[in-house]
């Protein structure tokens, strides 16, 4: 059984700039959350995607946004990068809404 | 989102007890309490999930009073790879979205 994936490992954009993350969930697992670390702090909650819609949102903008697909793999996209959104950008999957979360080793994100 | 409160930092010798205290004063009926050990650029690793009482593991234990406001974590023992950052999370299911909070986190340096 494979764990959570994600690629890629690491990026790097300039300001203005659009980002798609990719995320490969655990095997059976149906739901997607996101978290941003920025460097030195706890990871951030974006959102979370249960089958295939969204079912959860923390305090970021639209810009920030995201899709599952079928397979339960996701995707964060993220427009108009500001040199703020520079983080460890972490999935997590989980067997349910509120089943523990198994997290990727994440995608750093360097934006110039 | 329930707030929570963690020491920065712990110092400890190895083969000792460590207790980390997680404040979470505001939280929710439904909200669960669940702990994650970080390396450096890696993503966080599950330790131990609880709601109420003790929770016992193979790897930990999980104290949680009467009034939930608060919960520590018990590592037995530890070694020189513990030392690692943890977090504390409290998140639950509420009105059908999840919603979770990462706390700060504690920096445990484990002594020879």
């Amino acid at each position: 059984e494979t764990g959570v994936t994600q690629s890629p490992t690491h990026l790097i954009k300039t300001r203005g700039q659009q980002v798609t993350l990719r995320c490969s969930s655990q095997s059976g697992h149906n739901t997607v959350s996101w978290y941003q670390q920025a460097l030195g702090q706890g990871p951030q909650f974006i959102f979370q995607y249960y089958r295939e819609e969204e079912n959860g949102r923390g305090n970021f903008p639209p810009r920030f946004s995201g899709l599952q697909f079928p397979n339960y793999s996701s995707e964060l996209n993220v427009n108009a990068l500001e040199l703020d959104d520079s983080a460890l950008y972490l999935c997590a999957s989980s067997l349910d809404r509120v089943e523990t979360q198994y997290f990727g080793p994440g995608t750093r994100l360097l934006v110039l | 989102l329930a707030k929570t409160t963690q020491p920065i930092s712990m110092d400890s010798y190895e083969g000792q007890e460590v207790n980390i205290t997680c404040s979470h004063n505001n939280i929710a009926t439904n909200d669960y309490i669940t702990w994650y050990q970080q390396f450096p650029s890696q993503g966080p690793r599950f330790i131990i999930q609880g709601y109420k009482t003790k929770v016992t593991n193979e790897v930990a234990s999980l104290f949680i009073p009467a009034d939930r406001k608060s919960s520590t974590l018990s590592l037995p023992r530890v070694s020189l790879s513990d030392t690692a950052v943890y977090y504390c999370l409290v998140g639950g299911f509420s009105g059908g979205y999840q919603k979770v909070t990462f706390g700060t986190g504690t920096k445990l340096q484990v002594i020879p």
